[in-house]
């Protein structure tokens, strides 16, 4: 079974704090992605990478980093924390037509 | 732009049948998949369809009209572990999946 795993299920940040969200996979895909899910806006884009050290901007961006050191690994990285990023955030990695996520982190910015 | 839309809320009854719609507009295609997210819990695969036609996949079907940008998820009797929310997503060739916003799924005895 593919497994992905992300490194907190809950966090709480304060505002302009640095947060990194760590997600590994053990499937050795290519592909990882990371989301962020609000309610009524569905699970949106924020990044994703093919390879390593490679990155993409998704729909959502703004105010967001990663990090893509080794194959297993992909890191979201908020720079300076918001109250507006008080989210769910989803890592996710793909094999062909399939996205496996994992668990989620709910992040609270305060 | 880029938009799916599929209905906010659907309720149906236990051991009932139950559609769920999804139209998309989006600069690229190559499938339609299905995701299930039980409350707290992570969206999981479904089905995809990429070509036109019905995919069957035991009490769940999926069906994808290309020409009119256009699938459904079909759910067979239901039962009340399938309560969940239900998103299509679109693969637009750009290496990733671009979501709808959900539909919640609510089964009442």
């Amino acid at each position: 079974d593919v497994k992905v795993t992300q490194s907190s299920r809950y966090l709480v940040k304060r505002t302009g704090e640095k947060v990194f969200l760590e997600c590994v996979q053990d499937m050795d895909h290519e592909n990882m992605f990371w989301y962020r899910q609000d309610p009524g806006l569905g699970l949106r884009l924020i990044y994703f990478s093919y390879d390593v050290k490679m990155k993409e901007k998704g729909d959502i961006p703004e105010g967001y980093s990663v990090s893509r050191e080794k194959k297993e690994r992909f890191s979201l990285i908020l720079e300076s924390a918001s109250t507006n990023q008080t989210s769910m955030y989803l890592c996710a990695s793909r094999q062909e037509t399939t996205q496996y996520f994992g668990p989620g982190t709910r992040l609270t910015v305060l | 732009g880029q938009s799916l839309e599929q209905p906010s809320e659907v309720t149906a009854v236990e051991g009932a049948i139950v559609q769920i719609n999804c139209t998309y507009q989006t600069s690229g295609f190559y499938g339609l998949s299905w995701y299930q997210q039980h409350d707290g819990g992570a969206p999981t695969f479904l089905s995809y369809n990429g070509l036109d036609g019905l995919e069957e996949t035991g009490r769940f079907s999926s069906f994808l009209s290309r020409s009119d940008s256009y699938g459904y998820l079909l759910l067979q009797e239901l039962q009340m572990k399938d309560s969940a929310s239900y998103f299509c997503a679109v693969n637009n060739g750009a290496n990733n999946l671009f979501f709808g916003t959900g539909t919640r799924l609510t089964v009442i005895p």
